[in-house]
């Protein structure tokens, strides 16, 4: 399975942007990247995916290199209630199950 | 509120018991996911059903089992249960393909294993 990398945590401001590294070198050519992030006591909430073009919708916009072996979710004012884990997943069109890593715990500061 | 109920949302058992998870699926989708979340990890994947057939499965033993019932709800069983065994237990229902984006997660069954 193609597996991704993250940081373990990351701050940030409140109202400034977040940019949330994830490096993923071995990425074949049908993996979707997806960005799910976990608020304390819930369960993961879907946040953005894409396949080779950046994305943004509502929540975030998703960077994506142009070799795919990186992406970065972009918050663009962070707030307080942005403060979660995010997960970076890989996803081929051949298989369903949905494999996350240990992700990245985002603090948001006042 | 993403529409997936699970329950009970807490429950304990002793070891060796059996316990049955129960999740509602969100309206149209035909697809549940079953995950386990220990305290300060990943969710990991358990299994898959699709249109009541397993379709994917972690690497879990096969004491971990479950269902998909005609309206696309699920049930998750653990026999023998083990104090590892303690964690979060997630179901998601999606839409079948990964193009469709989305899994909607319910908040989960914490279950403690004395």
């Amino acid at each position: 399975d193609a597996k991704t990398t993250q940081p373990n945590s990351m701050e940030s401001n409140e109202e400034e942007p977040v940019h949330l590294p994830c490096n993923h070198s071995t990425i074949s050519g049908t993996d979707y990247i997806h960005w799910y992030r976990q608020l304390p006591s819930q369960g993961p909430e879907y946040v953005i995916h894409g396949l080779t073009s950046n994305v943004n919708n509502r929540m975030a916009s998703l960077a994506i290199a142009e070799d795919r072996k990186s992406s970065t979710l972009i918050l663009h004012r962070a707030t307080l209630r942005d403060a979660a884990v995010y997960y970076c997943i890989l996803l081929s069109d051949n298989n369903n199950d949905m494999r996350f890593g240990a992700g990245t715990r985002l603090t948001v500061k006042p | 509120e993403t529409g997936v109920t699970q329950s009970p949302t807490h429950l304990i058992k002793t070891r060796g018991q059996q316990v049955t998870l129960r999740c509602s699926s969100q309206s149209g989708h035909n697809t549940v996911s079953w995950y386990q979340q220990a305290l300060g990890q990943g969710p990991q994947f358990i299994f898959q059903y699709y249109r009541e057939e397993e379709n994917g499965r972690g690497n879990f033993p096969p004491r971990f089992s479950g269902l998909q019932f005609p309206n696309y709800s699920s049930e998750l069983n653990v026999n023998a249960l083990e104090l590892d065994d303690s964690a979060l237990y997630l179901c998601a229902s999606s839409l079948v393909g990964p193009d469709t984006g989305e899994l909607f997660f319910g908040e989960g069954s914490r279950l403690t294993v004395l």
